[in-house]
C-alpha cells in the first residue's frame, strides 16, 4: 500500500525556534499533499492544500507567514512553523494523494505525525 | 460548511462481539473513508468508497456507501483487542475543484476489553 513517511517523529525546542517538518511519498507521485493539525482528543483540522510547484491554499484562520509551506516536488513537502511559540505545540500530520489512471482520485494517506512541543 | 455527525463517540466492547459506527452529512460526498488512528500516529486508511450504495469489506470490517451519498458506515466483525483505537469517517467533496479536501468525522474511541 500507499506510504508517506513525515520527520522528525518528534520535535522538542525552544520559543523562538524555527522548525521544518518533511512529509514524503514513498512509493507514488503526490499531486496534492495535506497538512493537518489534531490537538487532543479532537479530529483532525485541516491547516493548508498544497500542489506541487505552486503555492498553498491556506484554510480560514492559518497565518501563512506562521506556516510556510514548501512543495517543490512529486515527493516532498515540507511545512516549517516559524518562530514557533508554545501555542503552537501540537501534532502536526501530513497526507499525500496522486492520481489513479483513470483521471480519478487517490484517496489520502497519512504519515505517522509530529509531536511539536514547544518550551 | 459540510458537517459530518459521528456516532457513536464511544464503544466499549467485549472481545468477539461485532461493532457499528456511522457518520452522516448535511450533504452529499462522492467519496467515503474509514480510518483509524493509533495514539501518537497518523491515520490508517482502512477502507475506501466509491460508488452510493458500495459495500466493500477488508478482513474483519465491512463499509457501505449510503444511497443518498450522505451518510456511510462501518461494522468490525468478531472484535478482537487490537481493534482498539480512535475510526474517522471522512468525506471528500464533489468534484476536483476543491483540491478533494476531506470533511472528518469527530471519531469514534474503540475499546475493546479481553
Amino acid at each position: 500500500g500507499a506510504v508517506v513517511s513525515q520527520h522528525p517523529s518528534r520535535v522538542i525546542c525552544k520559543s523562538g525556534t524555527s522548525v521544518k517538518i518533511e512529509c514524503r511519498s514513498l512509493d507514488f507521485q503526490a499531486t496534492t499533499m495535506f497538512w493537518y493539525r489534531q490537538f487532543p482528543k479532537q479530529s483532525l483540522m485541516l491547516m493548508a492544500t498544497s500542489n506541487e510547484g505552486s503555492k498553498a491554499t491556506y484554510e480560514q484562520g492559518v497565518e501563512k507567514d506562521k506556516f510556510l509551506i514548501n512543495h517543490a516536488s512529486l515527493t516532498l513537502s515540507t511545512l516549517t512553523v516559524t518562530s514557533a511559540h508554545p501555542e503552537d505545540s501540537s501534532f502536526y500530520i501530513c497526507s499525500a494523494r496522486g492520481e489513479g489512471r483513470s483521471g480519478l482520485g487517490q484517496p489520502q494517506h497519512f504519515g505517522d505525525g509530529t509531536r511539536l512541543s514547544i518550551l | 460548511g459540510q458537517q459530518l455527525n459521528q456516532s457513536p463517540q464511544s464503544m466499549f466492547i467485549q472481545e468477539g462481539e461485532d461493532v457499528s459506527m456511522n457518520c452522516t452529512s448535511s450533504s452529499i460526498f462522492n467519496t467515503w473513508l474509514w480510518y483509524k488512528q493509533d495514539p501518537g500516529e497518523g491515520p490508517v486508511l482502512l477502507i475506501a468508497l466509491y460508488k452510493a450504495g458500495e459495500l466493500t469489506s477488508n478482513g474483519r470490517l465491512t463499509a457501505q456507501f449510503g444511497i443518498t451519498r450522505k451518510d456511510s458506515f462501518l461494522n468490525i466483525s468478531a472484535s478482537i483487542p487490537s481493534d482498539v483505537g480512535i475510526y474517522f469517517c471522512a468525506g471528500q467533496y464533489p468534484g476536483g475543484g476543491s483540491n478533494y479536501k476531506l470533511t472528518f468525522g469527530k471519531g469514534t474511541l474503540l475499546t475493546v476489553n479481553p
